[in-house]
């Protein structure tokens, strides 16, 4: 079992669209929960990092955390076409452990 | 403010050969982690370079190794190269020793032919 599961996709939405993305892990150690955004043979970029439970609210995205049942969200509200990319969460302690991926498509 | 930056952008090589990849960090970050992508999955954890030191490391073999230098610059060299070490090579740098906010570089995207 991989220590963060995340559905590779690829997801469709419309623009204007509501996303939400999600993970689960399995690493209770977990201290650490970070969400990137990655283009297309780019380096990933950190767009939220949260170590606690609850909602963080960051413009157009809220990172989730659930420690209880080790589930991690992230909602993108208004969705736009520049949002297409995929996006990486990640659990980290002593290490970051990263998800495959999670391939988003916004169309117009 | 400079950003992360890794040289060479892309490098081929032959299975066998050694390889030389350099990151600089963002400017105040003392530490450097290094990643390895392959296509179509998520970074995988090599090793954390902190106050010169290897202090975390992936489960990657002793083909993999690393420098950090005293401006905490930092090298991943790989020796005897496999088709299988063909990936995007990710170096992330922070501040203080274990995770914390990581900021990635564009990566090296090593090709083993």
């Amino acid at each position: 079992q991989k220590e963060v599961e995340q559905d590779p996709g690829p997801l469709s939405v419309p623009e204007g669209a509501i996303v939400s993305l999600n993970c689960t892990y399995s690493n209770s150690a977990f201290q650490y929960f970070m969400w990137y955004r990655q283009y297309s043979r780019k380096g990933p970029e950190l767009l939220m990092y949260t170590y606690s439970s609850g909602n963080k609210e960051d413009g157009r995205f809220t990172a989730q955390v659930d420690k209880s049942s080790k589930y991690i969200s992230l909602f993108i509200r208004d969705s736009q076409p520049s949002d297409s990319a995929t996006y990486l969460c990640g659990g980290g302690g002593n290490k970051l452990t990263f998800g495959t991926g999670t391939q988003l498509k916004v169309e117009l | 403010d400079a950003g992360v930056t890794q040289s060479p952008t892309h490098l081929i090589k032959t299975r066998g050969q050694q390889v030389t990849l350099r990151c600089s960090p963002k400017s105040g970050h003392d530490t450097v982690s290094w990643y390895q992508q392959a296509l179509g999955q998520g970074p995988q954890f090599i090793f954390q370079y902190y106050e010169e030191e290897e202090r975390q490391r992936g489960n990657f073999p002793d083909r993999f190794s690393g420098h950090q230098f005293p401006n905490y610059s930092s090298e991943l060299n790989v020796n005897a190269l496999l088709l299988g070490d063909s990936a995007l090579y990710l170096c992330a740098s922070s501040l203080g020793q274990g995770t914390h906010e990581q900021y990635f570089g564009p990566g090296t995207r090593l090709t083993v032919t």
